[in-house]
């Protein structure tokens, strides 16, 4: 069974750091091309970024909200996906979901159950 | 960056009826849209991948259509539980940003 555990959420002051994991089990993670996908109260989902799997190059994007505070990171041998956030403002204030890309292998993706980021002061 | 619009922002209908959602790209996305269906406290989940490809346990009831710029989700008869938010996502390679439209909510007429 798939599973995506998402945690480290929690709430931190505009201008602060937090790091999320979301631990992967019962598939290739070291296959899967990784996202992190938020969704502010309320709101549509945005998404925050993506890993590709280190057999594609293990290169990293982000969307311009986002790009130079988040970092996306993977730890193969404790498949685990990581989203360090600094810089927080108010606007990051979502729940957070990671998701794995198995399209090619699965014809589908998988999501967790998402970990809420509160920034506030 | 890739823009999505869907419409409209809001679908009135009934259990029983055909729901046709349209998603628009701001430049041509190729093939590479998928939409998303998600309902209240949910993660979402994929309906369809690459414009047309139902995903693993998708009802055939679901189809998707359209290529370049303008993409349509075709529900062929509503049942209870497809009413819920419905986005659509764009996968192209360049640039290599995935984007979300704002959804569109599919509710019970």
């Amino acid at each position: 069974e798939v599973q995506l555990v998402e945690s480290g959420g929690g709430l931190v002051k505009p201008g602060g750091s937090l790091r999320l994991s979301c631990a992967a089990s019962g598939f290739s993670f070291s296959n899967a091309w990784m996202n992190w996908v938020r969704q502010a109260p309320g709101k549509g989902l945005e998404w925050v970024g993506r890993i590709k799997s280190k057999t594609d190059g293990g290169t990293t994007d982000y969307p311009a909200p986002v790009k130079g505070r988040f970092t996306i990171s993977r730890d193969e041998s404790k498949t685990t996906l990581y989203l360090q956030m600094n810089s927080l403002k108010t606007e990051d204030t979502a729940v957070y979901y990671c998701t794995a890309d198995l399209i090619s292998a699965a014809a589908r993706d998988y999501w967790g159950q998402g970990t809420l980021v509160t920034v506030s002061s | 960056e890739i823009v999505l619009t869907q419409s409209p922002a809001t679908l009135s209908l009934s259990p029983g009826e055909r729901a046709t959602l349209s998603c628009r790209a701001s430049q041509s996305v190729s093939s590479y849209l998928a939409w998303y269906q998600q309902k209240p406290g949910q993660a979402p989940r994929l309906l369809i991948y690459d414009a047309s490809n139902r995903a693993t346990g998708i009802p055939a009831r679901f189809s998707g259509s359209g290529s370049g710029t303008d993409f349509t989700l075709t529900i062929s008869s509503l049942e209870p539980e497809d009413f819920a938010v419905y986005y659509c996502q764009q996968r192209s390679n360049w640039p290599p940003l995935y984007t979300f439209g704002q959804g569109t909510k599919l509710e019970i007429k």
